[in-house]
């Protein structure tokens, strides 16, 4: 079935550093990919997300390309701030529609100033 | 403003004691789910439902009911709880139109079986 494998947390990195959170997938077909972010004591909102092969989700300086040979859709942001400390989540879905989410484990990322 | 209510937030009980928790969207979504949160497991879908009297199980069904009766409402249902069911419960729906593919999360019921 399908599955996906991120980085092991937690990540802890000072302000204006540059980030990466490693996600890779096992699918069948061609899944859409997502980034989920959960701030404390919150739900989960869309970061970002792609759709189709080479594709690049970018949004609040976050950025993620979607490489079909590689599998993988890792998560950059090249000056992170103490805001960005929360729970990252890589998932994909097979589903029309993207009803069925298939998430990795989460890494949790703490920003220090 | 557009968002998905669970209730209650937080819930203590004892085995056994049937419990039911409350998901509403005002987006007018067709798709709603329930997923559960552990520690290093991440997310895992519970149950889905693409529409009105329309529901099929997740990952990971055993010991949860659910019904769709209305498209706003899709409560999930723990006729005997067991203490494995201690968890990070969210709800959340979506719509497979606009090919926007996002899912709307509720904040959350945090759900203790003792």
């Amino acid at each position: 079935g399908d599955s996906v494998t991120q980085m092991e947390g937690p990540v802890t990195l000072s302000e204006e550093a540059f980030l990466t959170i490693n996600c890779t997938y096992t699918a069948t077909g061609y899944p859409s990919l997502f980034w989920y972010v959960q701030y404390p004591g919150e739900g989960l909102q869309l970061l970002l997300k792609a759709t189709k092969a080479d594709d690049k989700g970018s949004n609040k300086g976050f950025e993620a390309t979607y490489r079909k040979e590689t599998t993988s859709f890792h998560l950059e942001k090249g000056s992170v701030q103490v805001s960005d400390s929360a729970v990252y989540f890589c998932a994909l879905s097979s589903s029309p529609g993207a009803q069925k989410l298939v998430f990795g484990q989460g890494t949790r990322l703490t920003i220090n100033p | 403003e557009a968002q998905v209510t669970q209730n209650p937030r937080y819930l203590i009980t004892v085995t056994g004691k049937k419990l039911t928790v409350t998901c509403s969207q005002n987006m007018n979504h067709e798709y709603m789910s329930w997923y559960r949160q552990d520690p290093g497991l991440g997310l895992r879908q519970i149950y889905y439902s693409m529409n009105v009297e329309v529901t099929d199980k997740g990952d990971v069904p055993e010991g949860y009911k659910v019904s769709r009766k209305e498209k706003r409402n899709f409560p999930l249902i723990l006729e005997s709880p067991s203490p494995n069911q201690t968890s990070l419960y969210f709800c959340a729906s979506s719509s497979p139109s606009g090919g926007s593919y996002e899912q709307y999360f509720g904040p959350g019921t945090r759900l203790t079986v003792t």
